[in-house]
């Protein structure tokens, strides 16, 4: 079965660092990208960027560019997204979903909850 | 940055009902690299259609995709009671990829 299953949720405090996971199974995870989407409480979905993991190659929407860092690890199939110093504004589900050039984001994680309080 | 622009934000139909649904860009999209996602409380996106028209994997008929350029439709035929939920339309065309802001069919 093809999934890509997400670390669990996370509580954090102001200017924490935090890193969650994305873990794909079922599939050549090199052969595609990764997308990283948030969606805040009640509202639409948010693209933050892209990486694919043969090679590390990245993409990041301009509104977090600078504030979050994808990375991948193709020898345990996993993909990270990590934060230096949260802030409240970081607060969010964010989703991580596969994509193959031609088609589209097919294959989604359950979904992470980062929450971020003093 | 291409901004996707949905219409109606809601959308009140009973089952049985045709649902039309408009995504608009803010400039044309190359190769019609526009997808649509059905998603439901507590659950992740699910793909319906890609590449503008092509229905993804398990996708009834019910379900299809149209347009090109800047206008686009997702059309739900015969409403089912699983397809009340929020339908958002996305661009992989550009640079940066973008998601539009949902529309929501609920039950009249």
């Amino acid at each position: 079965e093809v999934q890509l299953v997400q670390s669990g949720a996370e509580v954090k405090k102001p200017g924490e660092s935090l890193k969650i996971s994305c873990k794909g199974s079922g599939y050549s995870f090199t052969n595609y990208w990764i997308v990283w989407v948030r969606q805040l409480p009640g509202k639409g979905l948010e693209w933050m960027g892209i990486i694919y993991p043969g090679d590390s190659d990245s993409r990041y929407s301009p509104s977090f560019q600078g504030q979050v860092t994808m990375s991948a690890d193709k020898s345990i199939s996993t993909a990270y997204l990590q934060w230096s110093s949260l802030k409240a504004s970081d607060i969010g589900l964010y989703y991580c979903a596969r994509h193959l050039d031609g088609y589209a984001m097919d294959v989604w994680g359950q979904g992470t909850t980062v929450t971020v309080s003093s | 940055e291409i901004v996707l622009t949905q219409s109606p934000g809601t959308l009140s139909l009973s089952p049985g009902d045709r649902a039309t649904l408009s995504c608009r860009a803010s400039r044309s999209l190359t190769s019609s690299k526009l997808a649509w996602y059905q998603q439901k409380p507590g659950q992740a996106p699910r793909l319906l259609i890609y590449g503008a028209s092509n229905r993804a994997t398990g996708i009834p008929d019910r379900f299809s995709g149209s347009g090109s350029g800047t206008d686009f439709t997702l059309t739900i035929n015969r409403l089912e009671p699983e397809d009340f939920a929020v339908y958002s339309c996305h661009q992989y065309g550009g640079f940066f990829w973008t998601f539009g802001g949902g529309t929501k069919v609920e039950i009249k």
